[in-house]
């Protein structure tokens, strides 16, 4: 099946600070990939869909100005949590498509622990 | 509303038993539907996609149903076995929605040895 990858896996950042994170698709070209955040014991919440060379879409309550996305090629869309604070402190996971009948397949997630 | 629900929440259950997994959605016009698996901190592995026009998947030992008009999934697990201890979802993508996913949230399966 289709690989996506993330990177890093896990972060640890004082508050204030930047984070970057980076969803890869490995071997397929992703016209749309998707950034969600789980809550412990929760389900996976929509944050924004991306679309490459075109301005993500957020969804209701989600900040652009904090959470900043980047889809700059077919294979590459970057999250970057903007002056991090200890409630952004969550596991944040990536998902792409590859064309819609395939489904959507998922990163193996990024955890965020803001001090 | 479109919304997915799973249940049970949780299901525990000893080794070697046939398990039914349970997913309803509010609107039939569905675009696919998609079983999911998430081991305790890790992300996503797509289990079975079903499309609008399909009625089940297999893989091994894992069957999919879909049935639109009573807006409902089940997911079959045959022989469970302790490594199948995990949280299970559903996510449904609906005919409006473009190609995102509303997931269900998740039956939270333990297989005892």
């Amino acid at each position: 099946g289709a690989v996506v990858s993330q990177h890093p896996s896990w972060v640890i950042c004082k508050s204030g600070t930047s984070v970057k994170i980076e969803c890869r698709s490995l071997d397929f070209q992703a016209t749309t990939m998707f950034w969600y955040r789980q809550f412990p014991k929760q389900s996976l919440m929509l944050m924004a869909t991306s679309n490459e060379g075109s301005k993500a879409t957020y969804e209701q309550g989600v900040e652009k100005d904090k959470f900043l996305i980047n889809h700059a090629s077919l294979t590459l869309s970057t999250l970057t949590v903007t002056s991090a604070h200890p409630e952004d402190s969550s596991f944040y996971i990536c998902s792409a498509i590859e064309g819609v009948t395939l489904g959507q397949f998922f990163g193996p997630g990024t955890r965020l622990t803001v001090l | 509303k479109q919304e997915v629900t799973q249940i049970p929440a949780a299901l525990s259950v000893p080794e070697g038993e046939n398990l039914v997994l349970n997913c309803s959605f509010t609107d039939s016009a569905i675009y696919n539907l998609q079983w999911f698996r998430q081991d305790p901190g890790k992300g996503l592995t797509s289990l079975l996609l079903i499309q609008s026009s399909q009625r089940e998947q297999t893989s091994g030992r894992l069957n999919a149903s879909l049935d639109k008009s009573s807006g409902r999934s089940t997911l079959y697990i045959a022989a469970s076995q302790p490594g199948d201890s995990a949280t299970y979802l559903c996510a449904v993508v609906w005919v409006n929605a473009g190609n995102m996913l509303t997931f269900g949230g998740g039956t939270r399966l333990m297989v005892k040895p």
